[in-house]
């Protein structure tokens, strides 16, 4: 069964202080693996689309990489307004359909 | 370029009502996608719609239907509400139905 899981729930970091999220994904095609950051109670918000093994992308303070099996989102330096809950879906080559992942709650302290 | 929007933002709802939640896509998007996000979890997807047809369907009972219309702005219903209904329905478009997907903020619907 195709599924996708992020790790981990949750992560308390100081300000400064970098960490990486991880979505591990189980799917049968993969056509790309999206990551968005969604505030609370609002919609989410894209930040990357990654297609191939090996690729990575960048912005500002968040890289985000893919392999064949996982994605990683490293963020480095954070900043308070990083704080969010970051998700991960995956897109399947034959339906299109997005599988998502339950995200991660990032907290950063000042 | 105007985002893509939801109306209404919040609504309370009772047991057993009916509801219709609207959504209007991106300037130059023709897929429109809903999902059902729980508090804690990741979206659960609920149909697309492509060019006014429906386009994939998740695993939602029958009185989850929808509507695109010709200007690809889009309609979610439910019927005969339970109180498990209650969650954030979020509304996305794309410009294809492969295509990335950009999210609205969400109508919070509360079933009492």
């Amino acid at each position: 069964e195709d599924q996708v899981t992020q790790s981990p729930e949750a992560l308390r970091l100081q300000e400064g202080e970098s960490s990486s999220l991880n979505c591990s994904y189980t799917v049968s095609g993969l056509r790309g693996l999206f990551w968005y950051r969604q505030d609370p109670g609002k919609g989410p918000e894209f930040l990357f689309t990654l297609y191939s093994a090996g690729e990575e992308k960048e912005k500002e303070r968040l890289k985000a990489t893919l392999t064949k099996k996982e994605s990683f989102l490293h963020i480095t330096a954070p900043k308070p307004e990083d704080s969010a809950t970051y998700l991960c879906a995956v897109q399947e080559d034959s339906n299109y359909q997005l599988i998502w992942g339950a995200g991660t709650k990032l907290i950063i302290k000042p | 370029e105007t985002g893509v929007t939801q109306s209404p933002t919040h609504l309370i709802k009772t047991r057993g009502q009916q509801v219709t939640l609207r959504c209007s896509s991106q300037s130059g998007h023709n897929t429109v996608s809903w999902y059902q996000q729980a508090l804690g979890q990741g979206p659960q997807f609920i149909f697309q719609y492509y060019r006014e047809e429906e386009n994939g369907r998740g695993n939602f009972p029958p009185r989850f239907s929808g509507l695109q219309f010709p200007n690809y702005s889009s309609e979610l219903n439910v019927n005969a509400l339970e109180l498990d209904d209650s969650a954030l329905y979020l509304c996305a478009s794309s410009l294809d139905f492969s295509d990335t997907q950009y999210f609205g903020p969400g109508t919070r619907l509360t079933v009492l």
